[in-house]
């Protein structure tokens, strides 16, 4: 159990379907993130949340759509996505030290798609 | 952002101290040096972090020189288990900071 939690761990889903990743973490953190990890491939940064607000959107095609309703709670919403969307997406999170700054990211264990 | 270069991969044997580099010349006054581990189709672990000089934890040692332009990582004495990628980040730990960008990452392998 790493805090973070991911659900579900797996999804296969064709490209006219909708579906939504969840991420829910139980750390008290402020700050959510969505990552993409093809395979073999490094980590690509898709979205940030501070505090609930969007702060990064790292160039995203609009099939994804992120969504924080709180500090706890994480998003993906997924709609016509193509078979190179195919990866491992991964939830972090982070919190606040007593000096301002950011803690370390947290992740949980990622949901592996595939789009058919 | 402080563009990070690590070796694609590395192999040691078991029980041997395994230093992995990363170059950062353009880091920040600001930015920290963080290193993550990464098993496969898991999320990232966090290893140790750093900003001058020496830190270690139970698990590794991190060595930033004083111009801060490059830090090692260094794992004592690996096992089987140790074989993951590991990542160096470089940023600005505050609350608008950008601590959280990955490169390319350095695959190690532990052989028997």
């Amino acid at each position: 159990e790493t805090g973070v939690t991911q659900t579900p761990r797996h999804l296969v889903m064709g490209m006219t379907n909708k579906k939504s990743l969840k991420c829910e973490q139980h750390l008290g953190h402020n700050a959510m993130y969505w990552y993409k990890q093809s395979a073999k491939k490094p980590l690509e940064l898709m979205f940030v949340y501070n505090f609930k607000e969007q702060t990064e959107n790292n160039s995203v095609p609009s099939r994804f759509s992120p969504e924080c309703p709180n500090s706890s709670h994480l998003f993906l919403h997924l709609h016509t996505l193509q078979p190179e969307d195919s990866a491992l997406y991964l939830c972090a999170s982070s919190g606040t030290t007593m000096r301002g700054g950011k803690t370390p990211l947290h992740f949980g264990h990622g949901t592996r798609l595939t789009v058919t | 952002l402080a563009k990070t270069t690590q070796p694609i991969s590395m192999d040691s044997y078991e029980g041997q101290e395994v230093n992995i580099t990363c170059s950062h010349n353009n880091i920040a006054t600001n930015d920290y040096i963080t290193w993550y581990q990464q098993f496969p189709s898991q999320g990232p672990r966090f290893i140790i972090q750093g900003y001058k000089t020496k830190v270690t934890n139970e698990v590794a040692s991190l060595f930033i020189p004083a111009d801060r332009k490059s830090s090692t990582l260094s794992l004592p004495r690996v096992s089987l288990s140790d074989t993951a990628v590991y990542y160096c980040l470089v940023g600005d730990l505050g609350v608008g900071g950008n601590q959280f960008y990955f490169g390319t990452g350095t695959s190690l392998t532990v052989i028997p």
